[in-house]
């Protein structure tokens, strides 16, 4: 399996635009989540889905973001508008129902740079 | 004041010694931890996984929950270079319907050859 890919792998914009980051889970795996990590916060969860629907978004930080999954095998995190402080390095990660420990396995992640 | 407590270090050590990495945590719901390991400019990696207090063993790598305490610990024996990364706890609280796992912020190691 190629595990959880990310595209793209390296973002930069300036403030004001729309930034999408996409994920695409490994395949047969019930959950996605998005992270975003920084050095002053470590790694927060946004966002989570569970077959598609999202669980839990209470990690989102404000209106500017929104995700999507339209199908299993793909996911979007949207910025519009993006702000210098949303910079940081996002993941994606998913796993498969019954895991007790839950062992989430991560994508490589999109590093944003805001301007 | 943050649920899951992880000082980020930097930490080095030389190669050989025994790394101790610690987390405290205030939520005694949580009831499954998590070590993952993060190499520079990847995703983090599941390392270790315990349950119950007590001691779990990995070739060199000990896993430690003190339950009463709410302290979680990582040793690392006979440490190695390819050890130096930034290692992650985490946490979580049930099985069944809570599916979040909460993370600290990280410790940032390095091996010294």
């Amino acid at each position: 399996d190629a595990g959880v890919i990310q595209s793209p792998r390296h973002e930069v914009t300036e403030m004001g635009q729309e930034v999408t980051l996409r994920c695409k889970p490994i395949s047969g795996h019930d959950y996605l989540f998005w992270y975003r990590q920084t050095m002053m916060r470590g790694l927060e969860l946004l966002i989570y889905f569970n077959n598609n629907v999202p669980i839990d978004d209470s990690g989102m930080p404000e209106d500017r973001f929104s995700a999507k999954m339209p199908n299993a095998s793909f996911s979007t995190l949207k910025i519009q508008p993006s702000e210098p402080r949303d910079s940081a390095v996002y993941f994606c990660a998913s796993n498969k129902r019954g895991g007790v420990y839950l062992e989430q396995f991560f994508g490589p992640g999109t590093r944003l740079t805001v301007l | 004041q943050k649920e899951v407590e992880q000082d980020p270090g930097p930490l080095s050590v030389p190669e050989g010694a025994i790394v101790s990495l610690n987390c405290t945590y205030s939520n005694s719901a949580f009831q499954y931890f998590m070590w993952y390991r993060q190499y520079s400019r990847k995703g983090p990696e599941l390392l270790m996984y315990t349950y119950s207090s007590g001691n779990k063993e990995d070739g060199r790598f000990t896993a430690q929950v003190d339950k009463s305490s709410k302290y979680i610990s990582l040793f690392i024996r006979d440490s190695q270079p390819s050890d130096s990364a930034t290692y992650l706890c985490a946490m979580r609280i049930s099985n069944f319907g809570n599916e979040k796992l909460t993370f600290g912020t990280g410790t940032r190691l390095t091996i010294i050859p």
